[in-house]
């Protein structure tokens, strides 16, 4: 059974911070993705990654992917405020577009 | 394109009614659509998947005369909660798989916030 686990469960920082999200999985994987959800509302696609060793990069916000360590990293650089969301990780069930989430990272942006 | 779109966003019933919850594809045709289930500060759940013409595949733990899945066409996939209960009060997402030029990842669609009475 596939198992997604992220790292911390919630994060309080102060603005212009740097820090890490971490995203282990049980089973192997090609496909990784990073989501955002604010408060009531759906799920935002922040990144597809798709093999091992890639990396996208988008504003702030930094993922990668570790096929053979089964970890996925979303590495947030010089935290602002409007970054305050919840962070999910998910993982494609062998390319079925069936996802497992993780347990997402509650982030919160002191000003 | 690859929009998936929810109807309706939110809805409230009283409890031992029954409700219908829509996820469709607007500019795309979708084999395979999924339900999931998201409790308040909780993560998302699979509930089950929904193929187009068959029989939806549920999760361990899903009961499936409950939550009925019903995906007659290649753009519509209903959620139906059966004799709904307050316990079963939380946000539901369906995502589809993407069209053939965007096949690298799922869609969600909006969300449907249920509430029952």
């Amino acid at each position: 059974e596939l198992k997604v686990e992220q790292n911390p469960l919630f994060l309080s920082m102060q603005e212009g911070k740097n820090y890490t999200i971490y995203c282990n999985y049980s089973t192997t994987s090609d496909r990784l993705y990073w989501y955002r959800q604010d408060p009531g509302k759906s799920l935002e696609s922040l990144f597809v990654l798709l093999s091992n060793g890639a990396v996208k990069q988008e504003g702030r916000l930094m993922a990668s992917l570790d096929t053979k360590a089964r970890l996925s990293t979303l590495h947030i650089t010089a935290a602002v405020h409007d970054l305050s969301a919840t962070y999910f990780c998910a993982v494609d069930v062998s390319g079925t577009y069936k996802y497992i989430f993780g347990t997402g990272t509650r982030l919160k942006v002191l000003a | 394109g690859a929009v998936v779109s929810q109807h309706p966003s939110w809805v409230i019933c009283k409890s031992g009614t029954s409700v219908k919850i829509e996820c469709r594809s607007l500019d795309f045709q979708a084999t395979t659509m999924f339900w999931y289930r998201q409790f308040p500060k909780q993560s998302l759940m699979l509930m089950a998947t929904s193929n187009e013409g068959s029989k939806a595949t549920y999760e361990q733990g899903v009961e499936k005369d409950k939550f009925l899945i019903n995906h007659a066409s290649l753009t519509l996939s209903t959620l139906t909660v059966t004799s709904a209960h307050p316990e079963d009060s939380s946000f539901y997402i369906c995502s589809a798989s993407g069209p053939l030029d965007r096949r690298t990842e799922a869609f969600f669609g909006q969300g449907t916030r249920l509430t029952v009475v």
